[in-house]
């Protein structure tokens, strides 16, 4: 059974820092893109970015480009997202995600999501 | 980046009811179009990609059609268990992007 489970939200004020994590298991972590997608209190979903299985390519979203960076670590089966300059628009469940292999190429991946963890909650307030 | 629109917003439906969602794209996407349904404090599920292919494992009550701009999600039996919020996404273009939902609720 695949699970990704997310980590490391919580409340963090304007202009700072926090890292997420995501742990993954029931799949062959290292062979897949992998998402960040994000939704806001009464708001919908927003894709964050994503990674190549190795690392070597990542895209985000315009809103977060600067400011945040995806990351992982295949031997540790691990997704990390690391946000800084945090603002209050910032404020949404994170979600860790599988891309759909079919739709992903060599230097990117604009696909459906098949596979999601459960969210962790990131607050940015004063 | 493309837009996306929901409707209705919402809805209220009984059990055994037809539902339908309609997704309209600001531009052609071709067929590249999912599914999604979420509910509170559960991993959101995707249930059709490609505007018309059943994720494995999704019941056979959920379908979608459509290409170019028009999309639909149809339930052809509401079940007690499809009481949820349903996102349509494109993946044509960069970035993907995703509509701004529609709940369902039991009327």
């Amino acid at each position: 059974e695949v699970q990704l489970v997310e980590s490391g939200g919580g409340l963090v004020q304007p202009g700072g820092s926090l890292r997420l994590s995501c742990a993954a298991s029931g799949i062959t972590f290292s062979s897949y893109w992998m998402s960040w997608v994000r939704q806001a209190p009464g708001r919908g979903l927003e894709w964050v970015a994503n990674i190549k299985e190795d690392g070597s390519e990542k895209d985000y979203v315009d809103s977060v480009k600067g400011r945040f960076i995806i990351s992982r670590d295949n031997a540790k089966n691990s997704l990390y997202l690391q946000m800084s300059s945090l603002r209050v628009e910032d404020t949404a469940i994170y979600y860790c995600a599988r891309d759909f292999p079919p739709y992903c190429t060599t230097t990117s991946c604009i696909a459906p999501l098949d596979y999601w963890g459960q969210g962790t909650l990131v607050t940015v307030s004063s | 980046a493309i837009q996306l629109t929901q409707s209705p917003s919402s809805l209220s439906a009984s059990v055994g009811d037809r539902v339908t969602i309609t997704c309209r794209a600001s531009q052609g996407i071709s067929s590249a179009i999912a599914w999604y349904q979420l509910k509170p404090g559960k991993a959101p599920k995707l249930l059709i990609y490609d505007a018309s292919n059943l994720e494995s494992g999704v019941p056979s009550r959920f379908s979608g059609s459509g290409s170019g701009t028009d999309f639909t999600l149809t339930i052809s039996s509401l079940q007690p268990e499809d009481f949820a919020t349903y996102y349509c996404q494109q993946f044509n273009n960069y970035p993907q992007t995703f509509g701004p939902g529609t709940k369902v609720d039991i009327k």
